[in-house]
């Protein structure tokens, strides 16, 4: 079946604009994490929804960041007055949710998000 | 402060010779553990995991070993294979904080024909 997908997959902006990521989940996935990865660096997770409801949004890094999913399945994560050390890949992943050991995350292809 | 760490940025190997990457860990509540493999321009996709009541778990080529004591763990690839190029990100997840995942920054693994 479909995996994740992510759009756009380029995303380029100016310092100070909004910008909107979305993340479309596997369906059926109940959970769904976004992370940014930074030049050389691992995943570093933003915040975790398990249905609609923003469940741990300990990652985020300050109040310009914000990520909703209204129905349980599309996310969007939305960054306002972007700075230029918002440039990153925005990675979306995506699992059946609960408490399982075995939950495994799937990730889409991110988004490139570079503010010039 | 970063609680995952892998410390070799690049690995190279022969095919068909064993790949050894490495991973060390800061948190002691962290109970489970798992490596993925990434290519370009694709998300990081799970390759193997290991829970902290194991040392070991195999699949295929490819083994996970698990040293709490020294929260050390490290992936086996073995034969290695030049489709096995990518780069490799060890994750750890609390105990406490079931959904919370904390990577490190990735190996990159050149596998030379």
């Amino acid at each position: 079946g479909a995996g994740v997908s992510q759009t756009p997959s380029n995303k380029v902006t100016e310092k100070g604009k909004y910008v909107e990521l979305r993340c479309d989940p596997i369906s059926g996935h109940t959970a769904l994490y976004w992370y940014r990865q930074s030049l050389g660096q691992g995943p570093e997770f933003l915040i975790y929804f398990q249905g609609t409801g923003a469940a741990d949004d300990s990652g985020l890094p300050n109040d310009r960041f914000f990520a909703v999913r209204p129905e349980g399945s599309v996310s969007t994560l939305k960054i306002q007055r972007t700075e230029r050390g918002d440039s990153a890949v925005y990675l979306c992943a995506s699992s059946l949710g609960g408490y399982s050991s075995t939950d495994t995350q799937y990730f889409g292809p991110g988004t490139r998000l570079t503010v010039l | 402060d970063q609680q995952v760490k892998q410390n070799s940025p690049s690995l190279s190997v022969q095919e068909g010779r064993i790949s050894i990457l490495n991973c060390d860990y800061t948190n002691s509540m962290f109970d489970y553990f798992l490596w993925y493999k990434k290519y370009p321009a694709e998300g990081p996709t799970f390759l193997i995991s290991i829970s902290s009541i194991k040392d070991k778990n195999e699949d295929g080529r490819f083994t996970v070993f698990l040293n709490k004591s020294a929260k050390h763990l490290s992936l086996h690839i073995v034969p290695s294979q030049p489709g096995d190029s990518a780069v490799y990100f060890c994750a750890a997840r609390d105990l406490y904080n079931f959904n919370k995942f904390y990577f490190g920054s990735g190996t990159k693994l050149n596998v030379k024909p």
